[in-house]
């Protein structure tokens, strides 16, 4: 089992509609998340990071965490073509310790259409 | 704040040579720096933590004596593909642990990357 899933799309969804992104991890001890964007030949941008249960708002984003189902998802509302662009999950791999790494999920593909 | 940068952001090489890739945060002092490798259409694959002062923690399977890993500063990390050959090209990227790792959280802010060719 991989440590970090996600479906690799594409999803593709009108304008002004809301994405919706889920990633499930296999450790259950981990603590923190995060979403990246990538824009294809970029490097990835940090998003949105949670650490608790329950719901995270930035703007038009939201990130949904439920430890109990190791599970993390990413909603966009009233969607853009400008967030057309591959969406990673990361989850920390190191509880206890201060390392900080991180695991990728291979990233979902998100397509915006006017 | 919480900007990398590197450079070079595009190298060509022959095969056997060796590249240097520098990484640096340019508004904080970063204790731990991540090297990573993306090939086409793939996540990134963690290849070593570099902390300042210390010798680099490789992950499984990258060879430490190709990929030399050099952290002199609290805002400088290198990374060496030494003879490198084709299948060393790739899409290296570093990242630095954020402003707030001190408190506990873990966000990693990513250079923007350097895409070498080796020919």
């Amino acid at each position: 089992q991989k440590e970090v899933e996600q479906n690799s799309g594409p999803l593709s969804v009108p304008e002004g509609a809301i994405a919706s992104l889920n990633c499930t991890y296999s450790d259950r001890g981990s603590q923190s998340f995060f979403w990246y964007r990538q824009y294809s030949g970029k490097s990835p941008e940090l998003i949105m990071s949670i650490y608790s249960n329950g719901d995270k708002e930035d703007g038009r984003f939201t990130a949904q965490l439920n430890k109990a189902s190791q599970y993390v998802s990413l909603l966009i509302r009233d969607s853009q073509p400008s967030d057309s662009a591959t969406y990673l999950c990361a989850v920390n791999r190191d509880r206890g310790s201060t390392l900080g790494r991180l695991y990728f999920g291979r990233g979902t593909q998100l397509t915006v259409w006017p | 704040g919480a900007v990398v940068s590197q450079h070079p952001s595009r190298v060509i090489c022959k095969s056997g040579t060796s590249v240097k890739i520098e990484c640096r945060s340019l508004d904080f002092q970063a204790t731990t720096m991540f090297w990573y490798r993306q090939f086409p259409k793939k996540s990134l694959m963690l290849m070593a933590t570099s902390n300042e002062g210390s010798k680099a923690t490789y992950e499984q399977g990258v060879e430490k004596d190709k990929f030399l890993i050099n952290h002199a500063s609290l805002t400088l990390s290198t990374l060496t593909v030494t003879s490198a050959h084709p299948e060393d090209s790739s899409f290296y990227i570093c990242s630095a642990r954020g402003l707030r790792s001190s408190q506990g959280y873990n966000e990693q802010f990513f250079g923007p990357g350097t895409r070498l060719t080796v020919l």
